[in-house]
This record gives C-alpha cells, sequence and structure tokens, in this order.
C-alpha cells in the first residue's frame, strides 16, 4: 500500500542552527501535505502545508519544500530554538476516489541542544 | 476559542469494561476525526464523520463505534475494552473534508492515554 516515511528516526541540532527533517512519499497521486509539531503530552500542531502544484512555501522560520520528481517532502527551520524541540510529523492526502483520509509518517524527534 | 477540547485526559480500564471518550470542537467545523497513535508510530484513522448525522470507518473502525448527533461533539465508543486498544486517542477537525478542492489542515486536541489491562 501506500505509505508515508521519514530518513532519519531522531536528529541532534544546535540552537542558531539551521534544522532539515525529511520525508518520503510513495503515493505519486497525492496532492497535499502537511507538516505538524508534536510536544510531549500535547496533540499534533500545524506548522505549515503544501499544495502539489507548488515546490516551495515558507512561513515563519519554516519553508516546506516538495520535489514530486522523486517524491520527497521537506521541512526546514531556520536559527533553531530550544523550543523547537519535538516530534514533527509528515502527512499526504491523495488525490481521487479514496482520499478521504490522511496518511502520516512515524515522525522523526528533534532535539536542540542549547 | 477553546479548539478542540477531549476528556477525560487519561483512564484506565480493565478488559470487557467500556467506556466514552468525549470530544468537542467550537470552530464549527464540519469535519471531524479520531486517530490513534500507538508508541513510535504515526497516526491511524479510527473513524471520521463529515458533518452532524454522517460518520464513515477509517483504517482501524474494528472495536469502536462513534456518533455524531451535532456539529459540535464526535465521541467515541469502546464496548468491550482489549489490551490492543491502549493508546493514545486524538480528536481533530477541520473546516473542509479532506476530499475537497479545499484544503485546510486538521486542529487537534491533547488526547485521551488509555491503559486497558
Amino acid at each position: 500500500g501506500e505509505s508515508v516515511g521519514l530518513h532519519l528516526p531522531t536528529l541532534s541540532v544546535q540552537e542558531g542552527d539551521n534544522s532539515i527533517i525529511n520525508c518520503a512519499y510513495s503515493n505519486s497521486a497525492s496532492d497535499y501535505f502537511i507538516w505538524y509539531k508534536q510536544e510531549s503530552g500535547k496533540g499534533p500542531q500545524f506548522i505549515i502545508d503544501i499544495r502539489s502544484n507548488m515546490d516551495k512555501r515558507q512561513g515563519q522560520r519554516v519553508t516546506v519544500l516538495l520535489n514530486k520528481t522523486v517524491k520527497h517532502l521537506s521541512l526546514q527551520i531556520a536559527a533553531t530554538q530550544p523550543g523547537d524541540s519535538a516530534v514533527y510529523f509528515c502527512a499526504e492526502k491523495g488525490a481521487g476516489a479514496g482520499s478521504y483520509q490522511l496518511t502520516f509518517g512515524k515522525g522523526t524527534k528533534l532535539s536542540v541542544i542549547p | 476559542n477553546a479548539g478542540v477540547t477531549q476528556t477525560p485526559k487519561f483512564r484506565i480500564l480493565k478488559i470487557g469494561q467500556s467506556m466514552t471518550l468525549q470530544c468537542a470542537q467550537d470552530m464549527n467545523h464540519n469535519y471531524m476525526y479520531w486517530y490513534r497513535q500507538d508508541p513510535g508510530m504515526g497516526l491511524k484513522l479510527i473513524y471520521y464523520s463529515v458533518g452532524a448525522g454522517i460518520t464513515d470507518k477509517g483504517e482501524v473502525p474494528n472495536g469502536y463505534n462513534v456518533s455524531r448527533s451535532t456539529t459540535e461533539d464526535f465521541p467515541l465508543r469502546l464496548e468491550l475494552a482489549a489490551p490492543s486498544q491502549t493508546s493514545v486517542y486524538f480528536c481533530a477537525s477541520s473546516y473542509s473534508g479532506p476530499r475537497s478542492s479545499y484544503n485546510s489542515p486538521l486542529h487537534f486536541g491533547n488526547g485521551t492515554r488509555l491503559t486497558v489491562t
């Protein structure tokens, strides 16, 4: 079946450096992608989304890049702060019939070293 | 707005007991969802609803039931609790559904941590 996966389960970054979290997806028909941040004991929090007709989208300190050729999604966090420490999930939604749900990856744990 | 509110935060059940996980949202969202999250895993969809009176199964519906009598509330029922249902349960809502041409992100509650022993 289709799946969303992550290249690295854990990532440690020095405070102030940039972080890059990667995600591979296998459903070439997916048309919408979302990044979520989940802190310990809390629900996933929306960070940024991107549609398949775009290859880049920027938010506040975050950028999502979509490479449909290799089915790869990445989240870049600029000037990483201790408050960015969390688990980050990517999720995809397929297009067309049967695309009634988001498929979530397993998550990458980001640890920021002060 | 409180967003998505889930109760209780924690619960321990014995095998065979039943319970209802409550979920309410005050954002006037039509779509609501129930997910479960097992350790080290992504979220899996249990049930979803596109509006009051309409519900449908997700990826892992067995052992659960839902109802949607109002736009605001979407309770999840476990009738005969089993150890395999030990998990963290998240309720979410969104402005529009996943099939619409307008995609919108899901807003999640803070979860109910359920242990079945």
